[in-house]
């Protein structure tokens, strides 16, 4: 079964400095992978998603993750942290292929703490 | 526009009440889903809706029925729940639920309080 692991509950940087969020799946296929944003009382918000065209991905607000097949990771940067970076962030995984519905399946999270 | 609705945005009910949930989008979307998140848990998958049928029921109590009206629109029904039920509901929709379609969209949750 697919899964996948968030490295670090909680990461703290100061605002201007690299954020850097770990993601690493486990599948013998790379999957289609996707980083989620949730910011405190709200849903969840696509930030960018892999699906095999391009291994470096960038997304929303100055995001972006680089699919390394061969450390089964899919890390999720930004160069320059901002405070409104603050939230809770998801990796998520869904296989590629097979036949009938494939959920979609959650790291257990990272909290992002920015700090002035 | 990517953009997936629900109502109410909080809820209060006693274990003895009736309620709903309910979810809109308007992306032409086939699939959509509802979720539970308990506070710094990611989300846990209840049902799944494809082309209007369910395709997934996650093995969730009977005090939470689901239905599907249309395409657009999607509804939870809550009867005699418990405390242990208070969390974030969140209803998402992706384009299907074949590969390269499964890019769920989430809207903005209801917050559930069950006294």
């Amino acid at each position: 079964a697919q899964s996948v692991t968030q490295l670090g509950s909680h990461v703290s940087v100061s605002e201007g400095a690299l954020v850097l969020l770990r993601c690493n799946y486990s599948s013998s296929v790379p999957p289609y992978l996707f980083w989620y944003v949730q910011y405190p009382n709200q849903g969840l918000q696509l930030l960018l998603k892999y699906t095999s065209a391009a291994t470096l991905v960038k997304g929303i607000n100055g995001f972006e993750a680089e699919f390394k097949k061969s450390e089964t990771s899919f890390h999720l940067t930004k160069p320059s942290a901002h405070m409104s970076d603050a939230a809770e962030y998801f990796c998520a995984v869904s296989p590629r292929g097979g036949t009938g519905f494939q959920k979609l399946v959650f790291g257990t999270g990272t909290r992002l703490l920015v700090s002035p | 526009d990517t953009e997936v609705t629900q109502t109410p945005k909080h809820l209060v009910m006693g274990m003895t009440n009736k309620k709903s949930l309910k979810c809109e989008q308007h992306m032409g979307h086939r699939a959509m889903y509802w979720y539970k998140q308990k506070a710094k848990k990611p989300p846990e998958l209840m049902f799944v809706y494809s082309y209007e049928k369910l395709s997934i029921n996650e093995s969730v109590p009977s005090r939470f029925s689901p239905e599907c009206p249309n395409s657009s629109l999607l509804n939870l029904h809550l009867h005699a729940l418990q405390p242990e039920d208070s969390a974030l509901y969140l209803c998402a929709s992706s384009r299907g639920a074949g590969a390269g379609e499964r890019e769920q969209y989430f809207g903005p949750g209801t917050r559930l309080t069950v006294t």
